[in-house]
């Protein structure tokens, strides 16, 4: 089942923070955070995996809370390349987690820096 | 180092027709993956496969085929292709346990 991502669309101005939030009805392994710009292809930014571990990527980081079954992805400061939109991808407890070529991706949060 | 090679990178079809959309990665991964993009939907799995000679189905497998003869190639088959399957396909692979790096994609139209 796709995981909900809220908000749907944010718009930011240059050096504003911003929350995604990404939450699944199934029990989660690990949680995958991608950033696509418009015609391009999807970039990793970072996993979470089963036991809360929270990551950080320069300004971006991100947390799983594995109870809730959803993560958070955190963008402190924006810079105008922050822009696009922002994808979660989950991977079921099943098979010893080893399930990353399986990927449920929600439906996507449209982030816009503006100067 | 070319990454995941997706060709063609558009195809414009007729109802009806079959085409292969071909992907290939140079890195020795074990998974590699399809996905299909709709405007709202995110990514979508088609099918997947965790080493050559092994594939699985996704979420959305219904009216394609694929196979992986080799660890580098792993091809999507259209075998009828019909308006519904108009869409953004995107290969994926990735070492095990990694994460998945995606090809620039395949905009696919049918008329």
């Amino acid at each position: 089942q796709q995981p909900v991502q809220s908000p749907q669309a944010v718009i930011l101005r240059e050096g504003e923070d911003a929350v995604i939030n990404c939450s699944s009805s199934k029990a989660l392994y690990s949680v995958h955070w991608y950033r696509q710009k418009h015609g391009e292809a999807p970039v990793f930014l970072m996993i979470l995996l089963k036991g809360g571990e929270q990551k950080g990527h320069e300004k971006i980081s991100a947390s799983f809370n594995e109870k809730k079954q959803q993560s958070s992805l955190y963008l402190t400061a924006s810079q105008l390349s922050y822009s696009g939109t922002y994808f979660c991808g989950t991977g079921g407890a099943e098979a010893g987690g080893t399930s990353y070529g399986k990927l449920t991706f929600g439906q996507g949060t449209i982030l816009t820096v503006h100067p | 180092n070319a990454g995941v090679t997706q060709t063609p990178k558009f195809q414009v079809l007729k109802t009806g027709q079959s085409m292969t959309l071909q992907c290939a990665q140079d890195m020795n991964h074990e998974y590699m993956s399809w996905y299909r993009q709709d405007p709202g939907m995110g990514l979508r799995l088609i099918h997947y496969s965790v080493g050559a000679g092994i594939t699985d189905q996704g979420e959305v497998p219904n009216g394609y085929n694929v196979s992986r003869s080799t660890t580098e190639d792993f091809p999507l088959r259209l075998l009828s292709a019909a308006p519904s399957q108009t869409s953004v396909y995107f290969c994926a692979s990735s070492p095990r346990n990694q994460p998945q790096h995606f090809g620039d994609g395949t905009r696919l139209s049918i008329l």
